[in-house]
């Protein structure tokens, strides 16, 4: 994609709460979201991904909704532990001649206070 | 599974010197990329390629990095002078295909440019 703008930057939880991290996508040709986290110091692991055929996904306690006609994306954690605690980077792909090519959002550090 | 390898971890190196870095994807993997991490930012595509071409290296500063994937598996790329504004994480991808699959990021190398 061009350009990903994800809010908010940092966010701080209870244990046990819910947290919503959203994303903006600027390029009407991306059809691939996906999440990645990344523990302080380590590689970013994919966490959950989702294509634009589909609405929402679900993978026990985190899902993704995406809403192509407004141009975003979001990943919901239910029930938040302490483990959860981390970076967490949306990006997407636009596909065609960029397919795998990859724009992250700026990341989103997420907090769980137990 | 081996997880994707990449070394140095950590390099220290003055303005206007030249520093390598070395990727071994996981086996079999087809797609490998190059990422750069500044910190506090998401991972910023630099070069892309499938087997041992580029497929993508829009946003390679050409002047100063290069990168290759000989025989289609280990990479490395090249920082030759490095400024101080490439103090970052240059963080090494791979996946099984060419396409929106999952990508699986080695542990990076940190490079602190005085």
């Amino acid at each position: 994609g061009e350009n990903v703008e994800q809010h908010p930057s940092t966010l701080s939880v209870q244990e046990g709460d819910s947290a919503v991290i959203k994303c903006t996508y600027s390029d009407s040709a991306s059809n691939y979201f996906p999440w990645y986290k990344q523990e302080l110091g380590k590689r970013p692991q994919l966490i959950i991904d989702i294509r634009s055929n589909v609405g929402e996904k679900k993978d026990q306690r985190i899902a993704v909704t995406l809403n192509k006609t407004a141009k975003h994306f979001s990943l919901h954690i239910t029930e938040t532990q302490p483990e959860d605690s981390a970076v967490y980077f949306c990006a997407d792909d636009a596909g065609g001649t960029s397919y795998g090519k990859l724009t992250f959002g700026q990341g989103t550090i997420l907090t769980v206070h137990p | 599974e081996a997880g994707v390898a990449q070394s140095p971890r950590y390099k220290i190196i003055e303005k206007r010197q030249s520093v390598a870095f070395w990727c071994n994807p996981i086996s079999g993997h087809a797609t490998l990329y190059w990422y750069q991490q500044i910190l506090g930012q998401g991972p910023k595509l630099l070069i892309q390629f499938q087997n041992n071409g580029v497929v993508d290296d829009s946003q390679l500063p050409k002047d100063r990095f290069s990168a290759e994937r000989l025989k289609g598996v280990d990479s490395t790329l090249k920082i030759q002078p490095a400024k101080l504004e490439d103090s970052a994480v240059y963080l090494c991808a791979s996946s099984l295909g060419f396409g929106q699959e999952t990508q699986y990021f080695g542990p990076g190398t940190r490079l602190l440019v005085l």
